[in-house]
Formats: C-alpha cells, sequence, structure tokens
C-alpha cells in the first residue's frame, strides 16, 4: 500500500519570504500523480499543484512550485512571495496512475503566515 | 455550477443513534470518496464507489455503510456501532480522463455525538 509521510506538522514563514513543505511517499509502481491541496479555516479543499510522474519537469502554478525528484520518492512544495491568504493547512496527496482511485493523504501541514 | 454538494453543513448525533451524511455531485463523475479527517490525522478513506451499484471499504470503514444507487449521489450512514464518530467528513469525487485527475471536494460536514 501507498503511504504519503509530511514530516513537518507546523511551519511559519514571514510576508513576502518563501517557505518549502515537505512530503515524501511510498509506492512500488512507476506511473501515479502527485497533488498538494490546501485548506483554508472554511476547511473546503482546494487543489494547489499537481504532477504527473513521467513528467520530468517540476509544475508550477505562479507562486506556487514543486520539488519533484522521483528516484528519491520526494515532493516538496515551495511558496514563493507568502501572502496572509496562504495560510492553511497542506496536503500532500499520491493517486496511483490506474483507474479511478482514490488519493492517499498525508497528515498535513499547518502554514503560519506572520505580518 | 458544477460541483459537490454535502449536507448538512453541521449534524449532532445522540449515542446510539445512526446519521446519514447527504453527498450529492452534478460533475458526471464515475467515481465518488468519503473521508474522514480528525485533528493530526490528515484525511482517511472510509469507503469509495468507482461506479454505481458498487463500492469497497477503505482503511477506516468499521461503523459506517454506504449506497450508490445513482451516479449523482453517494450517501454515508455513520452507524451506532461506530465507536467515536464525532469527526469532520469530506465527501469527493473523480474522473479518469479528460485531462482532469484531481479529486473534486464538498464542503464537509462536521458531525458532533451529544
Amino acid at each position: 500500500a501507498q503511504t504519503v509521510t509530511q514530516s513537518q506538522p507546523e511551519m511559519s514563514v514571514q510576508e513576502a519570504e518563501t517557505v518549502t513543505l515537505s512530503c515524501t511517499y511510498d509506492t512500488s509502481e512507476s506511473d501515479y500523480y502527485l497533488f498538494w491541496y490546501k485548506q483554508p479555516p472554511s476547511r473546503q479543499m482546494i487543489l494547489v499543484i499537481r504532477q504527473e510522474a513521467y513528467k520530468q519537469q517540476n509544475a508550477t502554478e505562479n507562486r506556487f512550485s514543486v520539488n519533484f525528484q522521483k528516484a528519491a520518492k520526494s515532493f516538496s512544495l515551495k511558496i514563493s512571495d507568502s501572502q496572509l491568504g496562504d495560510a492553511a493547512m497542506y496536503f500532500c496527496a499520491y493517486r496511483r496512475w490506474a483507474g479511478n482511485t482514490p488519493l492517499v493523504f498525508g497528515k498535513g501541514t499547518r502554514l503560519s503566515v506572520i505580518a | 455550477d458544477g460541483g459537490i454538494t454535502q449536507s448538512p453543513k453541521y449534524l449532532f448525533r445522540k449515542e446510539g443513534q445512526n446519521v446519514t451524511l447527504s453527498c450529492e455531485q452534478n460533475l458526471n463523475h464515475d467515481a465518488m470518496y468519503w473521508y474522514r479527517q480528525d485533528p493530526g490525522q490528515g484525511l482517511r478513506l472510509i469507503y469509495y464507489s468507482q461506479i454505481v451499484n458498487d463500492f469497497q471499504k477503505g482503511d477506516i470503514a468499521e461503523g459506517y455503510s454506504v449506497s450508490r444507487e445513482k451516479k449523482e449521489s453517494f450517501p454515508l450512514t455513520v452507524t451506532s456501532a461506530q465507536k467515536n464518530p464525532t469527526a469532520f467528513y469530506l465527501c469527493a469525487s473523480s474522473t479518469p480522463g479528460g485531462g482532469s485527475i484531481e479529486a473534486f471536494f464538498g464542503q464537509g460536514t462536521r458531525l458532533t455525538v451529544v
């Protein structure tokens, strides 16, 4: 079974600075998807970024980018120019390539942004 | 607007009662999922369904039941056998293709045992 580990329960960053959230995963499969979701105080789950394992290029969405290291099974999220609205729980998730299968989530990292 | 609707937003249950959480989607997604969220535990899978009239147990299915009679609907029943039901419950759906491989989530239901 696949597992996802987020080793940082809490992180903080100064406004306008950069922060990196860590995620590692365990799988024996070669093709899969990885995601970062954001859960603000409203508790609505919002997709931040996704990465297909077959793609070597790291995904980027505006101020959010990932560092995908397939051999190391690492998938970190970098948030640049942090804003107060970035404060939230962040979840890393894994999904198998084949079929319509459930996402497997890490336990989350709570990010605080300091003004 | 397409999306996933969970109801109610807040639900209170007396010990020994069964309660049913509603989840409806109009995204035409084949698969639907129920997750439970507790502080420090992330999201844990309760049940999922990949097609109508079929569903599979997730990691923490004990004390829960589901049905999938319609593509749009995937209700979750929390039975009296669930010893610690107080939690936040999230419903999600997904489709395997079309360039959209992520799961979409409802706004959640907060269940409290009183």
